[in-house]
């Protein structure tokens, strides 16, 4: 397997410009999460899925950010319009908590969104 | 609300000295805690877990339930322990973890 695949791994985009990063997680796991990476806030989670449906998205900073699981292959984070505080490394990772995984994750590689 | 605090940004040891990668907690329940790892150009994988009591690459981590913590310890650093180090807690009901800030580990040889 070759792991949480993470696209594009890097995006450079002008402010108010939409952006969409996608993620397809290790084939089997049930839960699907999203966190964001800043030197300022360190690793903070946006969004979590069970079995594609969204469980908490109270991390998700405003309404300029949206995410979907239409199927347990992929995952999309959608920010519209981006802003320069935008800017960070996106990190999606899977896990197989169903089976007394909690706390075991595995991610990807990230995505560097450079928003200017 | 949990709460994870490495205070220290940046370790920087020599090598065969040894280390610890401070971790303090809140939580008001049970913590499941974990440290994480992060080499240089790879991904973000699970170092060690509390649960399993076991020894990763020569690291251990006790959990201090009197005083929340949950420090990293080595005896004897070595060069290829550099990396940034998270400690995390999962929140059992949420079933998302909660990271630290992290700390940079430097190895001099």
């Amino acid at each position: 397997d070759a792991g949480v695949i993470q696209s594009p791994r890097h995006e450079v985009t002008e402010m108010g410009q939409e952006v969409t990063l996608r993620c397809k997680p290790i084939s089997g796991h049930d839960y699907l999460f999203w966190y964001r990476q800043t030197m300022m806030r360190g690793l903070e989670l946006l969004i979590y899925f069970n079995n594609n449906v969204p469980i908490d998205d109270s991390g998700m900073p405003e309404d300029r950010f949206s995410a979907k699981m239409p199927n347990a292959s992929f995952s999309t984070l959608k920010i519209q319009p981006s802003e320069p505080r935008d800017s960070a490394v996106y990190f999606c990772a899977s896990s197989l908590i169903g089976q007394g995984k909690a706390g075991e994750l595995f991610f990807g590689e990230g995505s560097r969104l450079t928003v200017l | 609300a949990q709460r994870v605090t490495q205070p220290e940004k940046l370790l920087s040891v020599f090598k065969g000295a040894p280390v610890e990668l401070k971790c303090n907690y809140s939580y008001s329940g049970s913590p499941e805690l974990f440290w994480y790892v992060q080499y240089s150009r790879q991904r973000l994988q699970l170092l060690l877990r509390h649960i399993s009591r076991e020894s990763i690459k020569g690291f251990t981590a006790d959990l201090n339930k009197g005083e929340t913590s949950f420090h990293l310890k080595k005896p004897f650093a070595q060069e290829e322990d550099s990396a940034m180090y998270y400690c995390a807690l999962v929140d059992t009901g949420r079933r998302a973890l909660t990271f630290g800030s992290g700390t940079r580990l430097q190895v001099q040889p």
